[in-house]
């Protein structure tokens, strides 16, 4: 069974600085999704980035990147220039592409704290 | 925002009682999705649903039980509130017809208090 590991229940940064969310996950399988995703205070989860297992290049969205490393089944979330929009929990998750198969397997969650 | 709505968004009742928390989305989404998170904790899927009349269990095992007769409608019943289903309940939804298009949309949630 794959399962997703995030091991800093909660990160600090200062505004305009970069931060580097872990998270590891473990599975048999060869190709799959990875998510990252965001849950501010009171409001909606929201989709910041995902990643395609099978695509070497890393994933990026304006501020947010990630450094996917297959091998070493990592996949960390960088957040460029933080904002004080960016506090939230960030969860990570897998979802498997095998047919038939429609479950995400979600981290514990981070939270991070943006300090102005 | 997506457009995936839950009703209600906070509710409080009592012990034993039948509750029925709602989820609709108007995206025309085949998948949908219940998950239990307990405040700044991980989330537990609890029930999941590929399409009309087709649910399945998560893997945290609940009381609770799901029906699937719209698309774009899949409430969640819990026949006898306990103090234990106290909680925050997340509903979700993917397109999903091909796993490119996977991108799971969250409402915003149902705060369950059971006294």
């Amino acid at each position: 069974a794959q399962t997703v590991t995030q091991s800093q229940p909660e990160m600090s940064v200062q505004e305009a600085e970069t931060v580097t969310l872990s998270c590891t996950y473990d599975t048999s399988e060869s190709d799959y999704y990875l998510f990252w995703y965001k849950q501010p205070p009171s409001r909606q989860m929201i989709l910041v980035i995902r990643q395609e297992a099978y695509k070497q290049q890393n994933a990026t969205e304006n501020r947010f990147s990630v450094n996917f490393q297959k091998a070493a089944k990592s996949f960390s979330l960088k957040i460029s220039d933080s904002q004080l929009g960016d506090a939230a929990m960030y969860f990570c998750a897998y979802r498997s592409t095998s047919s038939g198969t429609y479950k995400y397997i979600f981290g514990t969650g981070t939270r991070l704290k943006v300090l102005a | 925002e997506a457009d995936i709505y839950q009703t209600p968004r906070y509710l409080v009742i009592g012990t034993g009682k039948k509750i029925t928390l709602e989820c609709s989305q108007t995206m025309g989404h085949d998948k949908m999705y219940w998950y239990q998170q307990d405040p700044g904790m991980e989330l537990h899927l609890i029930h999941y649903s590929y399409g009309v009349n087709s649910t399945e269990k998560g893997d945290l095992s609940s009381e609770s039980t799901v029906s699937r007769i719209r698309t774009e409608h899949f409430p969640l019943t819990l026949e006898s509130a306990r103090p234990s289903h106290t909680s925050q309940y997340l509903c979700a939804s993917t397109q999903g017809a091909t796993v490119l298009q996977e991108t799971q949309y969250f409402g915003p949630g149902t705060r369950l208090l059971v006294l």
